[in-house]
């Protein structure tokens, strides 16, 4: 059946090190989502595109984070120069048109040290 | 913005029904969603609500919306322990497919 994929699903990195997250969407699904969830956060959108251009990323530091849909069957999320702070699980979510049914993916779990 | 607010956690006994519930500020909100998050994996959608309709139950779910309040609940009958999971209540904001996400509400259902 038809999933939203993530890769990789676990980071570990060292802080200052780039990293780099990628999401395929369901194919044919035209809007895509990068959430950050936190314990103190929560759940928050940090960017989300339709038809491959950005809607909205005022979530994002946008500083040291950049996010992309190269082509319609990936986006990506980078973070340079990562932080401990950045520590999250990063989703990543498709859906079509409009309305708020979103398919995710199982998430990145990043981890800074 | 918007502001979704929900308790933290519901327990409940297996058989018996949960109710979790959800308050919201925007009164333009069109439509409302419940997703649940099971540890280790991502969201998934249960159910939602227009808000021109004040009841939809699909199966053991059954969810009621008070415009007047801006309250929103999901009722789950016969909680099983497959149920135990994080819910979360989400409006659709400012038009589009933008979600603004509750807290969660952490389900434990004992034996």
């Amino acid at each position: 059946d038809a999933r939203v994929t993530q890769t990789p699903r676990d980071k570990v990195t060292e802080m200052g090190q780039e990293v780099t997250m990628r999401c395929q969407p369901i194919l044919g699904h035209n809007t895509v989502f990068w959430y950050r969830q936190t314990m103190m956060q929560g759940l928050e959108l940090l960017a989300y595109f339709r038809n491959r251009a950005p809607l909205d990323d005022s979530g994002m530091p946008k500083d040291r984070f950049s996010a992309e849909m190269p082509d319609a069957t990936l986006a990506t999320l980078k973070i340079q120069p990562s932080e401990p702070r950045d520590s999250a699980v990063y989703f990543c979510a498709s859906g079509l048109g409009f309305g708020g049914e979103q398919y995710f993916g199982p998430g990145t779990r990043l981890t800074v040290t | 913005g918007e502001d979704v607010e929900q308790s933290l956690f519901l327990s409940v006994r297996e058989g018996d029904s949960s109710v979790i519930n959800c308050t919201y500020t925007d009164s333009s909100s069109t439509y409302l969603y419940w997703y649940k998050q099971e540890p280790g994996a991502g969201l998934q959608l249960l159910t939602y609500i227009f808000s021109n309709m004040d009841m939809k139950q699909d199966q053991r779910l059954t969810v009621l919306l008070n415009k007047k309040d801006k309250h929103l609940s999901l009722r789950i009958a016969d909680t099983q322990t497959g149920d135990s999971a994080i819910y979360f209540c989400a409006v659709i904001t400012g038009g589009g497919n933008k979600l603004t996400f509750g807290t969660g509400t952490q389900l434990k259902v004992e034996l």
